[in-house]
């Protein structure tokens, strides 16, 4: 089955700078990835998503890459805000009903 | 729009009790229907999936068991429950097709003492 790794499990940044987490994955047909970010004690929320057919994809402050060939993704907050702070989990499925999640990245943004 | 409800939103149970989660899902037919379970600061495991009525998958062995009597209604439960039960239990939908958006519920914090 399909084996998701997320990294850094923890990261800190100033507020305004950049923050990037990555994730690789083990199932080379996968082709859907998902981004969640969990505020604490809340339902994750889906904030980005990419299919394999792309390499890139952006919206406003979030960004995520795909490079198929190494079979890692990941996802790029700019200038980033104290509201940013939760943690984030990366997911990947490849034609199934089973999303595989990373185990989460605890972001903290200090002002 | 699609709306997903679930309820309770916190629960304390003590150990060998019963248990009985419940989650509806308005504005779409036909959904697939999961639930997930999280222990503190760890992430999301996946317990059990549906893809119609009466259709469940189980992927991980445990104390827990699902039942979707109705198409837009999945149900968790438990007859006796572990301390090792504990967690934020989500239930989540997505589309029939594969490689859908998943949308989860508000969640259940579950504690058993």
């Amino acid at each position: 089955g399909e084996n998701v790794e997320q990294h850094p499990s923890t990261l800190s940044v100033q507020e305004g700078d950049s923050a990037v987490i990555k994730c690789t994955y083990s199932d080379s047909a996968s082709n859907y990835f998902p981004w969640y970010k969990q505020e604490l004690g809340k339902r994750p929320q889906l904030i980005i998503d990419i299919r394999s057919n792309v390499g890139e994809k952006k919206d406003q402050r979030i960004a995520v890459t795909l490079n198929k060939t190494a079979k890692h993704f990941s996802l790029h907050i700019t200038e980033t805000q104290p509201e940013d702070s939760a943690v984030y989990f990366c997911a990947a499925t490849g034609g199934s009903y089973q999303l595989t999640f990373g185990k989460g990245t605890k972001l903290s943004v200090i002002p | 729009s699609q709306t997903i409800h679930q309820w309770p939103a916190t629960l304390v149970q003590p150990v060998g009790s019963p248990l009985s989660l419940e989650c509806t899902v308005e504005g779409t037919s036909n959904p697939n229907l999961y639930w997930y379970r999280q222990a503190a600061g760890r992430g999301l495991q996946l317990l059990f999936y549906s893809v119609g009525i009466g259709q469940i998958s189980s992927e991980v062995p445990q104390n827990l068991s699902a039942s979707r009597p109705q198409d837009r209604q999945f149900i968790l439960s438990s007859k006796k429950l572990l301390l090792s039960d504990s967690g934020f239990y989500l239930c989540a939908w997505s589309g029939v097709q594969v490689n859908e958006k998943l949308f989860f519920g508000s969640g259940t914090q579950l504690s058993v003492l």
